[in-house]
């Protein structure tokens, strides 16, 4: 079945670097990729949609400048979390959409952010 | 626009009791609908969905749910509760109108199972 792998699993960076979170699909190719961001206890909040070949798409009040998203090529998204503060730490996960009405979506394992 | 409403944040259930999970859902198109388990520190575990074929839906781990397009709803349940069972259960839908339909998520609920 369809796999998208996610990297770190697990990152500590101090505040004001930046990290850069990758999914790749890895038997199928993925033009879009969801980011959500999910919060110790809350939901998944969708972030931003990336799209190859064409700027990500950002939800309303999602920083640009801040998530930079990059849809490297059919099989990378990336996301990166430029001047990391500690509120951004995070649980952070990509899903590729369904390559058909029977389908479901292809979830990464996720990345846990901890800004220190 | 789509949402998801999950009523309360946690269920308790003892084990072998049936577990109720209730989703209702709003969409302006015929949804596609999703249950989805989440273990601790980890990503998420596809239970079951609904893609407007038969609206009982049979899933992993001997959960079910039911479409009812009349009550907007698609509740989880479960005969019997497991220990293994305790964890976060989001209920998700998409109008999965093409490539870049999003996944909107419920809050979540988390349940637990009592020995």
């Amino acid at each position: 079945g369809a796999v998208v792998s996610q990297h770190p699993s697990r990152v500590i960076c101090k505040s004001g670097t930046s990290v850069k979170i990758e999914c790749r699909s890895l038997d199928f190719q993925a033009t879009t990729m969801f980011w959500y961001r999910q919060f110790p206890k809350q939901s998944l909040m969708l972030m931003a949609t990336s799209n190859e070949g064409s700027k990500a798409t950002y939800e309303q009040g999602v920083e640009k400048d801040k998530f930079l998203i990059n849809h490297a090529s059919l099989t990378l998204s990336t996301l990166t979390v430029t001047s990391a503060h500690p509120e951004d730490s995070s649980f952070y996960i990509c899903s590729a959409p369904p390559r058909g009405r029977m389908k479901g979506y292809t979830f990464g394992s996720g990345t846990r952010l901890t800004v220190v | 626009a789509q949402s998801v409403t999950q009523l309360g944040s946690h269920v308790s259930v003892s084990e072998g009791a049936l577990v109720l999970l209730r989703c209702n859902y709003s969409s302006s198109v015929p949804p596609y609908l999703f249950w989805y388990v989440q273990y601790p520190n980890q990503g998420l575990q596809l239970l079951l969905k609904y893609t407007s074929a038969a609206t009982l839906v049979k899933g992993i781990n001997g959960f079910e749910a039911e479409f009812k397009k009349s009550e907007t709803s698609f509740h989880l349940t479960k005969p019997s509760a497991h220990m293994s069972d305790a964890a976060e259960y989001f209920c998700a839908v998409s109008e999965m109108t093409g490539a870049n339909s999003k996944l909107t998520f419920g809050k979540g609920i988390t349940l637990s199972v009592r020995p």
